[in-house]
């Protein structure tokens, strides 16, 4: 099966500015995850969706990050205005509903590396 | 909130010695503990997990074993190679439809040839 989709791979741009990152989950996976992984640490989780609603965007900085999974299929992030501590990895993850075999694996993608300047 | 503890932060082991990673959690309902590799560059891939009602779990070389009671869990590499070297990463889920999974900090795991 196709894995989780992310693009841009890589993306540079300045303080202030805007950036939105995209992601395609395997296809049927109903939960979606957008994780912020700054360079030597763990994954922290930003929000995550269950089908096309929100479960869970507790540690997502709502003033300046916003996401969305309008279709309850692919999903976008944006930051905006972006600061220097937003430089991360941002990956996108996905599972399959509770009630198939493997139900809590988490598929990630490739990831964005943003570097904020 | 909801915590994972990891503990080393950096392991360097022999090839061929053993290599084990702890955690610990703080919330009592989680029931879902996974370790993830993530190789430079790479994307975190799942290597083996363990459920809460089980204790312990083998797959060839590495083991992961629970202990709910004093909420810990714990990764054993056996006869390492230099290909497992990589960051490792623990975590804890819990919850139902809306299934949540918290991760640790990672373990840089060097493996000398």
């Amino acid at each position: 099966e196709a894995g989780v989709a992310q693009s841009p791979r890589y993306k540079i741009i300045e303080k202030r500015q805007s950036v939105a990152f995209w992601c395609n989950p395997i296809s049927g996976h109903a939960t979606l995850y957008w994780y912020q992984q700054i360079l030597g640490q763990g994954p922290k989780l930003l929000i995550q969706f269950q089908n096309n609603g929100v479960v869970d965007d507790s540690q997502l900085p709502k003033d300046r990050f916003s996401a969305e999974r309008l279709k309850g299929v692919d999903s976008t992030l944006k930051i905006q205005p972006a600061k220097l501590e937003d430089s991360a990895v941002y990956l996108c993850a996905s599972s399959s509903p509770p009630r198939d075999r493997g139900q809590y694996e988490q598929y990630f993608g490739p990831g964005t590396r943003l570097t904020v300047t | 909130g909801e915590n994972v503890e990891q503990h080393p932060s950096t392991l360097s082991v022999q090839e061929g010695d053993s290599a084990v990673i702890k955690c610990t959690y703080s919330d009592s309902a989680s029931n879902y503990f996974p370790w993830y590799k993530q190789e430079l560059g790479k994307r975190p891939q799942l290597i083996i997990d363990i459920r809460s009602n089980v204790g312990e779990k083998k797959d060839q070389r590495i083991a992961v074993t629970l202990n709910k009671t004093a909420k810990h869990f714990s990764l054993h590499i056996t006869e390492t190679q230099p290909e497992d070297s990589a960051v490792y990463f623990c975590a804890a889920g819990f919850g139902g439809g809306g299934f949540k999974t918290i991760f640790g900090a990672g373990t840089r795991l060097f493996v000398k040839a």
